[in-house]
């Protein structure tokens, strides 16, 4: 099992443009959730899905968009990228059956200029 | 509605000395309680977790956390720490009720720091 895995690792962009962080798991888990890192912050929900074809909003969703046509890929999507979403991003997943124990994927480190 | 208060964002220790990272939460519904650790450059890791029974859970590396419903207070703690458990420590909270138990609020985290 490969657990939870997200692509890009780094990426730098330019305020304004476009991007998807990608995200997959492999452990057929319902749950799963887009988080931000900042310093002094913790993490913070940005989006969520309770299965396939269901999205909700978390506690920062300005600014970026999700979708989840299938159990194993929860992306997210900057639509128009600004400066205030520099961050770590981390994406996570967990079983109906879990009690809410997330697994974590390893992050993505966005930078944008 | 629920949070999760972490008391201290930076604890520097000596290596061997005990050390005790606190959380507080506040919750209208029962909760499930957890601890992350994060090393340096990674995600986050399951450190242990209170679901229900007995108020005092061990975890990985020799940490133990202790439940106190009356206080609302998970806090982590370990007998002798290691150079290695440097590291950023976050405490999170799950309530269940209805449809509210798979989302997570976590603390701002405590970094631990153990120095020679």
């Amino acid at each position: 099992n490969a657990g939870v895995t997200q692509t890009p690792k780094f990426q730098v962009l330019k305020t304004g443009q476009s991007m998807t962080l990608q995200c997959a798991q492999d452990m057929n888990h319902e749950y799963m959730s887009w988080y931000r890192q900042d310093p002094g912050m913790g993490l913070r929900l940005i989006h969520y899905s309770v299965g396939a074809g269901i999205t909700d909003q978390g506690e920062v969703p300005n600014g970026y968009n999700v979708s989840r046509s299938t159990t194993e890929d929860f992306p997210l999507r900057l639509l128009s990228a600004a400066p205030s979403q520099t961050s770590v991003y981390f994406c996570a997943s967990s079983s109906a059956s879990s009690y809410n124990e997330q697994f974590f994927g390893p992050g993505t480190r966005l930078t944008v200029l | 509605a629920q949070s999760v208060t972490q008391l201290d964002s930076q604890v520097p220790v000596f290596e061997e000395a005990p050390v005790e990272l606190r959380c507080n939460y506040s919750s209208s519904v029962s909760v499930y309680l957890f601890w992350y650790v994060q090393y340096p450059n990674q995600g986050l890791q399951l450190l242990l977790k209170y679901l229900s029974g007995s108020t005092l859970v061990k975890g990985i590396n020799g940490f133990e956390a202790e439940f106190n419903k009356s206080q609302t207070s998970f806090h982590l703690r370990k007998p002798s720490v290691h150079i290695s458990d440097t590291a950023e420590y976050f405490c999170a909270v799950s309530g269940f009720s209805g449809g509210s138990n798979y989302k997570l609020t976590f603390g701002k985290g405590t970094l631990l720091t153990v120095n020679p």
